[in-house]
């Protein structure tokens, strides 16, 4: 079941803050967040588990509602380095992610100096 | 420096034949990963290995072969049954066994079907 971003784009100034959310209509053990710029892999940056355990960068925020299997990643104080395709990765059960994520669409972000 | 190489980067193939996208980690990582990914679609998994010698279908294994006779080298094979190859072709690693272990990606093999 893939899990459904939003929003699918944003545009923001540099300085600005964004909201990127993740929902699943199935019960999450995790979640996992990446970003990915035009034509380059993808690189990690957060980690969400089913308890309250996180694991990622120190710049980045992100929270992870189990009762409403959504996750919301925080960018705040953007800049220009930020802009991408940040995708989340789900699991449905622990050791899931061994057998792969399913990834959502994507959200585009733009940030304008 | 540790981390995963895609050869080639880009790759032209004329309908009909097939082609392998080499993979290749220094990580030690036990676990390997194939996604393709299309404009507007996210990534999309193909096949998963989580130890030598043994690997897994994913959602669009379709058309797809793979192999895992090394721990560090997880080929793929698109073969003609694929019916519409072109995208963008992703591999990553992971450390095994836990949900806590992010996925550490390759730079991609982008492959073209005339």
């Amino acid at each position: 079941q893939q899990p459904v971003q939003s929003p699918q784009a944003v545009i923001l100034r540099e300085g600005e803050d964004a909201v990127i959310n993740c929902s699943s209509s199935k019960a999450l053990y995790s979640v996992h967040w990446y970003r990915q710029k035009h034509g380059e892999a993808p690189i990690f940056l957060m980690i969400l588990l089913k308890g309250g355990e996180q694991k990622g960068h120190d710049k980045i925020s992100a929270s992870f509602n189990e009762k409403k299997q959504q996750s919301s990643l925080y960018l705040t104080a953007s800049q220009l380095s930020y802009s991408g395709t940040y995708f989340c990765g789900t699991e449905m059960y622990s050791g899931g992610g061994a057998d792969g994520l399913t990834f959502g669409k994507g959200t585009h972000l733009i940030i304008q100096p | 420096d540790g981390g995963i190489t895609q050869s080639p980067k880009y790759l032209f193939r004329k309908e009909g034949q097939n082609v392998t996208l080499s993979c290749e980690q220094n990580l030690n990582h036990d676990a390997m990963y194939w996604y393709r990914q299309d404009p507007g679609q996210g990534l999309r998994l193909i096949y998963y290995s989580q130890i030598v010698n043994d690997f897994q279908k994913g959602d669009i294994a379709e058309g797809y072969s793979v192999s895992r006779e090394k721990k560090e080298s997880f080929p793929l094979t698109v073969t003609s049954a694929q019916k519409n190859p072109t995208a963008f072709y992703l591999c990553a690693s992971s450390e095994a066994g836990s949900s806590y272990n992010e996925q550490f990606f390759g730079p991609g093999t982008r492959l073209t079907v005339l």
